[in-house]
């Protein structure tokens, strides 16, 4: 089992819709969550973070995290077609590490 | 305010060779992270420094090693370079060992 699970998708959202993007993780100690989003021969730019069961409202990004169900995801709505691109999860276990553990990525296409 | 700075950002090295990359992180960020990324492999976490010091490594052979200096820029080091080498290396700066923010990365073809 890896340790961050995203499915690669594609995940194609017709333009204006919500995307909702899947993170799980295996470890139960995992603290820290981030969500980036990498264009294609870029490198991967922070969008979200979030550290305590919820959701989290960033524009038009939310992060929802629930700790229970080792389940993050990332909603963006009103997707454009400039959101193309692979979201990369990333957890962080304890807080004495600044080591991230990051999915393979899901690639969303936004169709105008 | 500047970003994180990785220099050079192509390379091309023959098999056996060595190769060093460096780092500027953002100013003030004490911790410096390395991570590699293949198509097959995705990004995977290299070491951390903080404050001079490695604190955390990854599953790498130990040709892969790194160094940070007083001014928190990072060098990391391949060495006897061998094809599957050639990746994308990331470096990312972090103020509190939380967010992390990567540098535009140094593409590294070995041949």
């Amino acid at each position: 089992q890896k340790e961050v699970e995203q499915n690669s998708g594609p995940l194609s959202v017709p333009e204006g819709a919500i995307a909702s993007l899947n993170c799980t993780y295996s470890d139960r100690g995992s603290q820290s969550f981030f969500w980036y989003r990498q264009y294609s021969g870029k490198s991967p730019e922070l969008i979200m973070s979030i550290y305590s069961n919820g959701d989290k409202e960033d524009g038009r990004f939310t992060a929802q995290l629930n700790k229970a169900s080792q389940y993050v995801s990332l909603l963006i709505r009103d997707s454009q077609p400039s959101d193309s691109a692979t979201y990369l999860c990333a957890v962080k276990g304890s807080s004495n590490t600044g080591k991230l553990i990051f999915g393979q990525g899901t690639t969303l296409q936004v169709k105008p | 305010k500047a970003g994180v700075t990785q220099t050079p950002r192509y390379l091309i090295k023959t098999r056996g060779q060595q190769v060093t990359l460096s780092c500027s992180p953002i100013s003030g960020h004490r911790s410096v992270s390395w991570y590699q990324q293949t198509p097959g492999q995705g990004l995977q976490f290299l070491f951390e420094y903080f404050s001079e010091t490695q604190r955390n490594k990854g599953n790498f052979p130990g040709r892969f090693s790194g160094r940070q200096f007083s001014n928190s820029r990072s060098e990391m080091n391949v060495s006897t370079l061998e094809l599957g080498d050639s990746a994308l290396y990331l470096c990312a700066s972090s103020l509190d060992r939380l967010e992390a923010f990567f540098g535009q990365g140094t593409r590294l073809t070995v041949v």
